[in-house]
């Protein structure tokens, strides 16, 4: 069965403390993985598609990884703004549709 | 602005009271799609379409319809709520040649009594 994992479930951060959120998964073939980010009581936001294994993106304090397992969200010197839910979905090769993961809510205090 | 709107935003009904929650976008997408967020549970597909007058089931389609009779609404219809699906319920699009990234309404929150 195609699953998609996150880990941690929830994250708490100082300010300016850099970490990872991880997104694990198994598929039977994959198309794409995507990150997004959901503030409470807003719709998810598209931040990254990730193709193929050893790609990066960046955007200002966030850079995605992929390898053929697992992708990571890394977070830079954080702010509070980047408080928010992050979540990871897959394309599946003959889906429409994407898997999502159940989410990392992060929480970085000032 | 490029938007989704899903209306209403928040809906408290009861046990088999028919209800319909709207969706439009204004960005000429050929792609719709609902999802409903549960807690432990994620986001997960209940119909999407493909173009007007083409829908398909998702992961979890019983106890809804949908019909795509305009290109930039996709109503999600409950012809008889019941309380299981009390849920957030997100409505989002695509560009046909882009495979993911989705466009997503604010939500609607329904809870069935």
């Amino acid at each position: 069965e195609d699953q998609v994992t996150q880990s941690p479930e929830a994250l708490r951060l100082q300010e300016g403390e850099s970490s990872s959120l991880n997104c694990s998964y198994t598929v039977s073939g994959l198309r794409g993985l995507f990150w997004y980010r959901q503030d409470p009581g807003k719709g998810p936001e598209f931040l990254f598609t990730l193709y193929s294994a050893g790609e990066e993106k960046e955007k200002e304090r966030l850079k995605a990884t992929l390898t053929k397992k697992e992708s990571f969200l890394h977070i830079t010197a954080p702010k509070p703004e980047d408080s928010a839910t992050y979540l990871c979905a897959v394309r599946i090769q003959g889906a429409q549709k994407l898997v999502f993961g159940q989410g990392t809510r992060l929480t970085i205090n000032p | 602005e490029a938007q989704v709107t899903q209306n209403p935003r928040y809906l408290i009904t009861v046990t088999g009271k028919k209800l319909t929650v709207t969706c439009s976008q204004n960005m000429n997408h050929e792609y719709m799609s609902w999802y409903r967020q549960d807690p432990g549970l994620g986001l997960r597909q209940i119909y999407y379409s493909m173009n007007v007058e083409v829908t398909d089931k998702g992961d979890v389609p019983e106890g809804y319809k949908v019909s795509r009779k305009e290109k930039r609404n996709f109503p999600l219809i409950l012809e008889s709520p019941s309380p299981n699906q009390t849920s957030l319920y997100f409505c989002a699009s695509r560009d046909q040649r882009n495979t993911g990234e989705l466009f997503f309404g604010e939500g609607s929150r329904l809870t069935v009594l």
